[in-house]
């Protein structure tokens, strides 16, 4: 079955770690997404990547970094630099953004600081 | 203003009635519309796309849109207690970024 798939699902980070988010999709999509929620808050835009080998940084970037070496994957890096990481993070992608194609959503990872 | 703005709720409507959700949206150059239901503790899952003005139906949803008056809303038909989630809308404005509402809570009553 074609989709996306986030892991893990529920991830802890200490204190000065940096840890990376994997999601990987065989949709066959060129654009890629990761999200941060907030309890009770909508979804903000961290980072998306139209392209491989491109990405553009979203409304709240600082504290993250990502990649994309491959069509399929489009890992997230919390880093240390990010002092308030808890979160559900949700990894997103379209076929064709760019003529008004909806996003589909991975499962999503839980972050908690130990 | 928000760009996308939602009553946050919750919408309490009893089973069998009609529940209407609403969103505005600030950008009048947007072009794509779509709604997300998402459970608690679970990811955004997509109920409609709409991208002309009018209704829109699929099964017991209808989406409807209105450019003029720059909003969007959701009604579900003959709500099920299985209906109970938070309800996303969001904007396709420029091509590749998409603006999330906060959400609309909706609570069917059984």
């Amino acid at each position: 079955d074609g989709g996306i798939t986030q892991s893990p699902k529920y991830l802890f980070r200490k204190e000065g770690q940096n840890v990376t988010l994997s999601c990987e999709q065989n949709l066959n999509h060129d654009a890629m997404y990761w999200y941060r929620q907030d309890p009770g808050q909508g979804l903000r835009l961290i980072y998306y990547s139209q392209i491989v080998n491109d990405f553009q940084k979203g409304d709240i970037a600082e504290g993250y970094s990502v990649s994309r070496e491959k069509k399929e994957s489009f890992p997230l890096t919390v880093t240390s630099a990010q002092k308030n990481p808890t979160a559900f993070y949700l990894c997103a992608s379209s076929i064709d953004p760019g003529a008004g194609q909806p996003q589909h959503f991975g499962d999503g990872t839980r972050l908690s600081i130990l | 203003q928000k760009e996308v703005e939602q009553n946050s709720g919750p919408l309490s409507v009893p089973e069998g009635a009609i529940a209407s959700l609403n969103c505005t949206y600030s950008d009048r150059v947007s072009q794509s519309f779509f709604w997300y239901r998402q459970y608690s503790g679970k990811s955004p899952e997509l109920i409609m796309s709409i991208y002309s003005n009018g209704d829109k139906e699929d099964g017991r949803f209808t989406a409807q849109l209105n450019k003029a008056s720059q909003y969007v809303s959701l009604l579900i038909r003959d709500s099920q207690p299985s209906d109970s989630a938070t309800y996303l809308c969001a904007v396709n404005r420029d091509g590749y970024k998409y603006i999330f509402g906060t959400g609309t809570r909706l609570k069917v009553l059984a």
